[in-house]
Formats: structure tokens, C-alpha cells, sequence
């Protein structure tokens, strides 16, 4: 079965601090794909990342980084130097194919950046 | 671009009425995804759609259906209304299965 874990429920910190957000996943796929995708007070998901099982190149764009460890089962998120906007859900998730191709959600952090 | 479109934004029913949710996919889209949200279970997977075929169904009941159309608009209807349907249905539109999902703003069902 698959499954996403973000043991982190909420998280608070003041603006400028570098957070990590955990994700732990698990699947039986050999072939997977894994995303995290940002939920602002507005509501509307947006997309931010997608990586797949075999590249295990971490990524950086501007300030947010990610780190893909297949060893650990784990897709961490950092956000460097926080910004008040960056005060939003985030999901990881994960796509595979068992019993069809669906992208399954983790339940979610919720992180606030104070000023 | 036009983004991922529901509609309605908010409804309220009343237990054992029915509902019909629509959504209209980004054009050339042809993968559509439905999700439940809700505070207590998170972001639940409903049914996936592609070229008007059902590909996979999450662990809800009956009463939840869908279907797509040729042009991939796609609508899910729930019946028989329970309480514990309140939530927020997200439909989210893909270019390929295993690609980024776009997200519309959502419907928000009340269930009196």
C-alpha cells in the first residue's frame, strides 16, 4: 500500500529562520513519482515540485530546496530565510501505479511564519 | 491559460439529497483527478478520469460517482447526503497520469 507520512502537524516560526519540512513515504512501486504542493490561506493547491524515483539529484529553486533520500523513504522540503508569505499548508505526495496510477496526500503541515 | 474550473463554489444540502459537482479540466488536459478535504482526514482520493474512462477509484462508497465527458469536463455526483459529506471537493486536471496535478478553488459542500 502507499502511504505519506508528515509527522510535523504544525510548525511556527519568525520570519528569516530556515525550516525543514519532513515527508516519509512508502510504496512497493519501483517506479514512483514524488511532489509537494503548497495550500496559501486562499485555498487553492499550488503545485511547487515533482521528482521521480530515480533521480535522486536534490533541487534548489531560490530559496526552497529539496532533499530526495530513496535510502531513508524520505522527500524533505527546506525553506531558507522564511518569508510571511511563505505561511501556507504544504502537502508532499506521492504518484504510483499499484492498482492504477493515483497521487496519494500526506496530511499536511501547516507552517507559520511570524514577522 | 484558463485554470482548472468548479463550479458550484458553495452549496448546502440537506441530508439524503444528492449533488452534482462539475469541472471544467485546463484545456488539452485530458487526466482528471477528485479529492475529498476535509480537517479530520485530509486530502482524500476520489476517482481518476482519462479520455472519459474511470482508471482508479479510492476507498469511498457507492453514493460517490463521476464521469467525464468527451470534451473532459467532468462532473461527480454524491447521493443519499450524510453529515460526514461536508467538505471540500477538489478537482485537479493533468496533462499525463504521472505528471503535476493543477488544482481548481474547489467546491465546498455543506451537508444540513
Amino acid at each position: 500500500a502507499q502511504k505519506v507520512t508528515q509527522a510535523q502537524t504544525e510548525i511556527s516560526v519568525v520570519e528569516k529562520e530556515d525550516v525543514t519540512l519532513d515527508c516519509v513515504y512508502e510504496t512497493r512501486d519501483t517506479t514512483y513519482y514524488l511532489f509537494w504542493y503548497k495550500q496559501p490561506p486562499s485555498g487553492e493547491l499550488v503545485f511547487l515540485i515533482r521528482r521521480n524515483s530515480f533521480d535522486e539529484q536534490n533541487e534548489i529553486s531560490g530559496r526552497y530546496s529539496w532533499n530526495f533520500q530513496k535510502s531513508t523513504s524520505s522527500f524533505n522540503f527546506t525553506i531558507t530565510a522564511s518569508q510571511v508569505v511563505d505561511s501556507a499548508v504544504y502537502f508532499c505526495a506521492l504518484g504510483g501505479h499499484t492498482g492504477g496510477f493515483k497521487t496519494i496526500f500526506g496530511a499536511g503541515t501547516r507552517l507559520f511564519v511570524k514577522a | 491559460k484558463a485554470g482548472v474550473t468548479q463550479t458550484p463554489r458553495y452549496l448546502i444540502k440537506t441530508r439524503g439529497q444528492q449533488v452534482t459537482l462539475s469541472c471544467s479540466p485546463i484545456s488539452g488536459h485530458r487526466s482528471v483527478s477528485w479529492y475529498q478535504q476535509t480537517p479530520g482526514q485530509g486530502l482524500q482520493f476520489l476517482f481518476e478520469y482519462f479520455s472519459e474512462t474511470q482508471r482508479n477509484k479510492g476507498n469511498f462508497p457507492g453514493r460517490f460517482s463521476g464521469r467525464q465527458f468527451s470534451n473532459s469536463r467532468s462532473e461527480m455526483n454524491v447521493s443519499t447526503l450524510e453529515l460526514g459529506d461536508s467538505a471540500l471537493y477538489l478537482c485537479a486536471s493533468s496533462a499525463e497520469s504521472t505528471g503535476e496535478l493543477f488544482f481548481g478553488e474547489g467546491s465546498r459542500l455543506t451537508v444540513l
